[in-house]
């Protein structure tokens, strides 16, 4: 079964600062990788979509990486806003009790505050 | 092009009685998937739906139950609630093929009494 992890849990930083958030899985067979954005009390943004056999992927100020062998991901937000302030969650797609087409793993997610 | 809507978006029921929630995914998306998210568990996966098929179920009692039309709009069913049933649930839907990307609703906010 595919256990999803990310560290730090929260994280507080001032507007400006580059950022890591990792995300780490347990089963390097994994189909693709997926960075969601959650506001308090509202539903998931997808941000980034990275497939098994990519190693990157980037939108704006946002890079996510994948090492599968590793079982890591990280998402880099550069010059963080307060506007950045949510949730980030990562999913994993993997298999599932014998559905091929698996489904998506959440870690508990990382809660980012960025102050003026 | 409109994004997943969910309805209702929040709802209040007690104890015992069962609730419906909707789904419509976006247009030309064939697969619908659910989650249950709870500040204890997490986000949890109950499960999907592709071309009015269940294609993936996750570890929830059999009072949780869905169906998909064949205009792929979902619907969920939680019979004999219980105050633990009390939940964020999140509708995502994907076109059903690669690259299996979802995409979310704004959830529906159910509080059991």
């Amino acid at each position: 079964k595919q256990e999803v992890t990310q560290i730090p849990a929260a994280l507080s930083v001032p507007e400006g600062e580059n950022l890591v958030l990792n995300c780490s899985f347990t089963d390097s067979a994994i189909y693709n990788l997926q960075w969601f954005r959650q506001d308090p009390g509202k539903g998931l943004t997808s941000l980034l979509l990275i497939q098994s056999s990519q190693r990157e992927q980037t939108s704006g100020r946002l890079n996510a990486s994948l090492d599968k062998s590793s079982g890591r991901s990280t998402l880099y937000i550069a010059a963080s806003q307060p506007g950045d302030s949510a949730t980030y969650l990562c999913a994993g797609r993997g298999a599932d009790r014998g559905s091929t087409l698996g489904r998506l793993y959440f870690g508990r997610g990382t809660q980012l505050t960025v102050w003026p | 092009k409109a994004g997943v809507t969910q309805t209702p978006r929040y709802l209040i029921k007690t104890r015992g009685q069962q609730v419906t929630l909707s789904c419509s995914p976006i247009s030309g998306h064939r697969s619908v998937s659910w989650y249950q998210q709870t500040p204890g568990q997490g986000l949890q996966f109950l499960f999907e739906y592709f071309s009015e098929t269940q294609r993936n179920k996750g570890n929830f009692p059999g009072r949780f139950s869905g169906r998909q039309f064949s205009n792929s709009r979902s619907e969920m069913n939680v019979s004999t609630l219980e105050l633990g049933d009390s939940a964020l649930y999140l509708c995502a839907s994907s076109l059903g093929g690669a690259p299996y990307e979802q995409y979310f609703g704004p959830g529906t906010r159910l509080t059991v009494t």
